[in-house]
């Protein structure tokens, strides 16, 4: 099984540019959700999502736009990126409460 | 809101020796709590999860952890380290949203060195 596929791995851009971060997960979860990972801070919750069309802010929502077309994918945008932007972001999912959350391999992104 | 603080933000341990991370949680409901651990360059994979029951949880690769309520602790052992241990280790507890998601918070994360 593929579990939750993060796209790209890596990814460098220059400050003001917009950029989509795709994950896509196989596993037919309602629940869908991306993470920042920052030095010191642990994971940080962005935006999630219960089901398709429905999404919702988490603890540091600025700077990210989320949708849910679909149950299969949840694409994070940077609208125009900061050098604040700069972290390595997972996306997981899970099956419902209490349930185990599955995380994709993340995406390592520099904003310069 | 829930929070999750994990004591040392590095732990060192010879091989064969003890594992013990801290975690402690503050919730103002009964909480369903998490270890993950994270290896270099890849994604979190759970170790183990408390959500009701018996409070000591045994999860993969030899870990266990104990729920203990009075002291909001959900510290993790092993009890003998192995070189492939080395690794971050999250606590995090889950927190419901207003739209019945259930949030991951995490601490900040130990890391886990083992010596020869």
């Amino acid at each position: 099984n593929a579990g939750v596929t993060q796209t790209p791995k890596f990814q460098v851009l220059k400050t003001g540019q917009s950029m989509t971060l795709q994950c896509a997960q196989d596993m037919n979860h309602e629940y869908m959700s991306w993470y920042r990972q920052d030095p010191g801070m642990g994971l940080r919750l962005i935006h999630y999502s219960v089901g398709a069309g429905i999404t919702d802010q988490g603890e540091v929502p600025n700077g990210y736009n989320v949708s849910r077309s679909t149950t299969e994918d949840f694409p994070l945008r940077l609208l125009s990126a900061a050098p604040s932007q700069t972290s390595v972001y997972f996306c997981a999912s899970s099956g419902g409460w209490s349930t185990e959350a599955f995380f994709g391999q993340g995406t390592r992104l520099t904003v310069v | 809101a829930q929070s999750v603080t994990q004591l040392g933000s590095h732990v060192s341990v010879s091989e064969g020796a003890l594992v013990l991370l801290r975690c402690n949680y503050s919730s103002s409901v009964p909480p369903y709590l998490f270890w993950y651990v994270q290896y270099p360059n890849q994604g979190l994979q759970l170790l183990l999860k408390y959500t009701t029951g018996a409070t000591l949880v045994k999860g993969i690769n030899g870990f266990e952890a104990e729920f203990k309520k009075s002291e909001t602790s959900f510290h993790l052992t092993k009890p003998s380290a192995h070189m492939s241990d080395a690794a971050e280790y999250f606590c995090a507890v889950s927190e419901v949203s207003r739209t019945g998601f259930q949030k991951l918070v995490f601490g900040t994360g130990t890391r886990l060195l083992v010596s020869p």
